[in-house]
């Protein structure tokens, strides 16, 4: 079937460590984009990605990096720079010029100790 | 002018009632709105969309009511279920974009 693969479910971290939430997709897109969501403030962007070794900040990037080596593949890595890593993040994919319908992978919860 | 502006945050109703969630925006080239429904621990599904060139769109029990005129568009989710309970995201996006701008979310209770 395909879908987009996130890796751990649930991840827990100590301050100061930094973290890399994994994102496979096996839909063959193009695009690809890491959301944070936390309650009561929707889903916010964090990085996107249009095609392969390339990528641009979203809202909120500051303390996240990431890279676009393959297609499938899109790591996110939470860095000790991030002062409120504590979330829920959501890895998607589009066709590339259908940014309105995002598939959704089913999450990283990441819990700072 | 690139927000979109969500209420309310929580719904409970009862099964059989009415479900309506709300969304306004400000930036007039926002040309696709589509809703995406998100189940407990899962990520967001798209659930029905709608571009502005209609007033409105049904899919079963859900429907789209769009008003250009006041930049606003909402959900109407017919004879509620237990299973209708989620957390809708409102979005909004225009042709050419790179990105969604999501709503803050309705956490949506079906009360049995």
């Amino acid at each position: 079937d395909g879908g987009i693969t996130q890796s751990p479910k649930y991840l827990f971290r100590k301050e100061g460590q930094n973290v890399t939430l994994s994102c496979e997709q096996n839909l063959n897109h193009d695009a690809m984009y890491w959301y944070r969501q936390d309650p009561g403030q929707g889903l916010r962007l964090i990085y996107y990605s249009q095609i392969v070794n390339d990528f641009q900040k979203g809202d909120i990037a500051e303390g996240y990096s990431v890279s676009r080596e393959k297609k499938e593949s899109f790591p996110l890595t939470v860095t000790s720079a991030q002062k409120n890593p504590t979330a829920f993040y959501l890895c998607a994919s589009s066709i590339t010029g259908v940014t309105g319908e995002l598939f959704f992978g089913e999450g990283s919860r990441l819990t700072v100790l | 002018q690139q927000q979109v502006k969500q209420s309310p945050q929580s719904l409970i109703v009862q099964k059989g009632g009415i479900s309506i969630i709300n969304c306004a925006y400000e930036n007039t080239a926002f040309d696709y709105f589509p809703w995406y429904q998100q189940f407990p621990g899962k990520g967001p599904a798209l659930l029905i969309a709608i571009r502005p060139d209609v007033s409105e769109k049904k899919e079963g029990r859900f429907t789209i009511s769009f008003n250009k005129s006041a930049k606003q568009f909402s959900l109407h989710i017919m004879d509620s279920q237990p299973g209708d309970s989620a957390t809708y995201f409102c979005a909004a996006t225009f042709s050419g974009a790179q990105k969604l701008v999501f709503g803050q979310g309705t956490r949506l209770t079906i009360n049995p």
